[in-house]
């Protein structure tokens, strides 16, 4: 099957510093990227969407200067979240859709998440 | 616009009770439908799909099937375990564009010994 990690799994930052997400696709070329946040006991919500090789798509309210979004290459992704403020803690989701040799996926691969906490 | 309903919970069981959990969807065309399970602290795994009506889609005995007539792909499993406790979500997918899901808000799960 498709697998998508994340890294790191979990990390702990003071306000006002960046942090990093990596998004990878281990066994399949992920052409769409996608970007998730979740609130405690509330549905994922679409951050935005990457293209490889393309800036990303952010939805509405989500600030793309706040939220940098990388697809350098088709295994991979980095959010990357800029001056963090402890209203940025959460659970950041990545997923990825794709191809695998002659198969094309129609639907997408979660990664496992990374939980962001900001002091 | 397309959309998901799911039941409200949490859904609270004894072990080896019976489970539904409900979903129907609002969407045009024939999209395709999925439950994804959030285990506590994780991201969302792929627990069953189904692309077209009447198909039923089943995984470690869970199981659903793509109601067009109703619009519902209702989740439910004949006997439930400590270990199924997690967030469940409906989610459903259009074809011909980046198969972004539309999900649910999510339905807890807890099952007691």
């Amino acid at each position: 099957g498709a697998v998508v990690s994340q890294h790191p799994s979990w990390v702990i930052c003071k306000s006002g510093t960046s942090v990093k997400i990596e998004c990878r696709s281990l066994d399949f070329q992920a052409t769409t990227m996608f970007w998730y946040r979740q609130f405690p006991k509330q549905s994922l919500m679409l951050m935005a969407t990457s293209n490889e090789g393309s800036k990303a798509t952010y939805e509405q309210g989500v600030e793309k200067d706040k939220f940098l979004i990388n697809h350098a290459s088709l295994t991979l992704s980095t959010l990357t979240v800029t001056s963090a403020h402890p209203e940025d803690s959460s659970f950041y989701i990545c997923s990825a859709s794709g191809t695998s040799g002659n198969i094309g996926y129609n639907e997408q691969f979660f990664g496992p998440g990374t939980r962001l906490t900001v002091l | 616009g397309d959309s998901v309903t799911q039941m409200e919970g949490p859904v609270t069981l004894s072990e080896e009770a019976f489970l539904t959990i409900n979903c129907t969807y609002t969407a045009t065309g024939y999209p395709s439908l999925f439950w994804y399970v959030q285990y506590p602290g994780e991201g969302l795994q792929l627990l069953l799909k189904a692309t077209k009506a009447d198909d039923k889609g089943s995984n470690k005995g869970f199981e659903a099937t793509y109601r067009k007539e109703t619009t519902s792909f209702h989740l439910e499993k004949g006997s439930v375990q400590v270990s199924d406790s997690a967030v469940y979500f409906c989610a459903l997918t259009k074809s011909g564009g980046s198969y972004i899901p539309t999900f649910g808000r999510g339905t807890s799960l807890i099952v007691h010994p």
